[in-house]
């Protein structure tokens, strides 16, 4: 069975400083692995995802995340974040060839200015 | 133009009620899901519907009933709510056996039990 671990349930930050939302990972077979954003009263959208090749992986909106297999981590980091970040971030896994996600508790990002 | 659609968008309602929560899809996707979202933000799948067939029932009482009459659309009957109902419901949908695509999400229905 999987499990998702999101380290820190709220990170407050300044405007133009960067951030880093942790997340790790448990998993006995290989997965893919998700980064979804929760805007205030919205649904979830897909940030980025990890399915293979190289462990970096970027958004259109400046954020990455790196997967480290020994580590059994996907952190999703932006280098200078804006007051429009502020939202509900849940990383999130699914077993290759599988249908189920398995969603973190969430990390809500607070950009303030 | 909406992908998935949930309606409706917020509903109170008094406990002991019975209540339908609709969703549809116009992705072509052919899995369906139903998500919870408490109050602390933790999403729990409760149901999983590919091409009509359930395929994900989780841990749910059986007063939450899914129907699927066809492969864009998956309901949630919910028989005499109780407190503990409220909550915010997601439907989301995916192909099937495709799980790198990752879900498409509906915007949320607010379930609010008085």
């Amino acid at each position: 069975a999987q499990s998702v671990t999101q380290l820190d349930s709220q990170v407050p930050v300044f405007e133009e400083a960067p951030v880093e939302l942790r997340c790790n990972y448990s998993s006995s077979v290989s997965v893919y692995l998700f980064w979804y954003v929760q805007y205030p009263n919205q649904g979830l959208q897909l940030l980025l995802k990890y399915l293979s090749g190289s462990t970096l992986v970027e958004s259109i909106n400046g954020f990455e995340a790196e997967f480290n297999k020994s580590q059994t981590s996907f952190h999703l980091r932006k280098p200078s974040v804006h007051i429009s970040d502020t939202a509900e971030y849940f990383c999130a896994v699914t077993h290759t060839g599988g249908f189920k996600t398995i969603f973190g508790a969430g990390t809500r990002l607070f950009v303030k200015a | 133009d909406t992908a998935v659609s949930q309606t409706p968008k917020y509903l109170v309602t008094q406990m002991g009620n019975d209540k339908s929560i609709k969703c549809e899809q116009n992705l072509g996707h052919d899995t369906m899901y139903w998500y919870k979202q408490d109050s602390k933000k933790f999403l729990k799948i409760m149901f999983s519907y590919n091409n009509k067939e359930l395929i994900i029932n989780e841990t749910v009482p059986n007063r939450f009933s899914p129907k699927s009459p066809d492969k864009a659309h998956l309901n949630l009957h919910i028989n005499s709510l109780e407190l503990g109902d409220s909550a915010v419901y997601f439907c989301a949908s995916s192909h099937h056996g495709q799980s790198n695509y990752g879900y498409t999400f509906g915007s949320g229905t607010r379930l609010t039990v008085v």
